[in-house]
């Protein structure tokens, strides 16, 4: 069984600080890596797909990091606002034939 | 381009009721994911399709789950009879082919059994 590990669970910060949180994958065999920000009553929407090792990619404030022979990548977000508030879902594909292997995610809150 | 839709948004049932799900994929994409997000849990995929072909159902509970996807379209998730542990949030996605490619996701139903 495969395991994708995300950290922290939670965070709380305030508006305009910068933040990031971890997602844990198996290093032994690397498809993809997704990353999706999912905000409450809304649909999941993909952030990143991430394919080389050292693969950086950036959407405004956010960013992020891979390092597939480690098994980990990184989400950063620069200058927290508001609507930041979510949950960070990362999704592993260890080949392109099965399916993603989702974390629990990082629960994002943003004090204004 | 319109998003993936799913309904109803919410629903309640009785233990042991039959309940349904519908998604309508964004139009022209060939593959379809179901998948049960239990609170606390991340999304775990219940069942693929490939245009109107399963292509991985190895999660789904097949002794009360169904789903079809008869037109290559929109597919149906049916549970019957529920059971207490099937609470979640059932979330429907596509994508454009198969393959591990971004994937586009409906608000989700949350489903609660009681």
């Amino acid at each position: 069984i495969l395991n994708v590990e995300q950290s922290p669970q939670s965070l709380h910060v305030q508006e305009g600080d910068s933040t990031n949180f971890t997602c844990s994958f198996p290093s032994s065999n690397f498809y993809a890596l997704h990353w999706y920000r999912w905000e409450t009553a809304k649909s999941p929407e993909a952030l990143f797909v991430m394919t080389l090792n050292g693969d950086e990619k950036k959407k405004g404030r956010i960013s992020a990091t891979l390092n597939t022979k480690e098994g980990y990548s990184y989400l950063y977000i620069k200058g927290s606002q508001p609507e930041d508030s979510a949950t960070y879902l990362c999704a592993f594909g260890p080949s392109g034939n099965t399916p993603l292997v989702f974390g629990k995610g990082t629960r994002l809150s943003v004090i204004a | 381009e319109a998003g993936v839709a799913q309904s109803p948004r919410y629903k309640i049932i009785e233990k042991r009721q039959s309940v349904a799900f519908w998604c309508n994929p964004i139009s022209g994409h060939a593959t379809l994911y179901w998948y049960q997000q239990i609170l606390g849990q991340g999304p775990k995929l219940l069942i693929q399709f490939q245009n109107n072909g399963v292509v991985d159902d190895s999660q789904l509970p097949k002794d009360r789950f169904s789903a079809e996807r008869l037109k290559g379209v929109d597919s149906t998730l049916k549970i019957q009879p529920a059971k207490l542990e099937d609470s979640a949030v059932y979330l429907c996605a596509s994508a454009p082919g198969a393959g591990l490619g971004e994937q586009y996701f409906g608000p989700g139903t949350r489903l609660t059994v009681t």
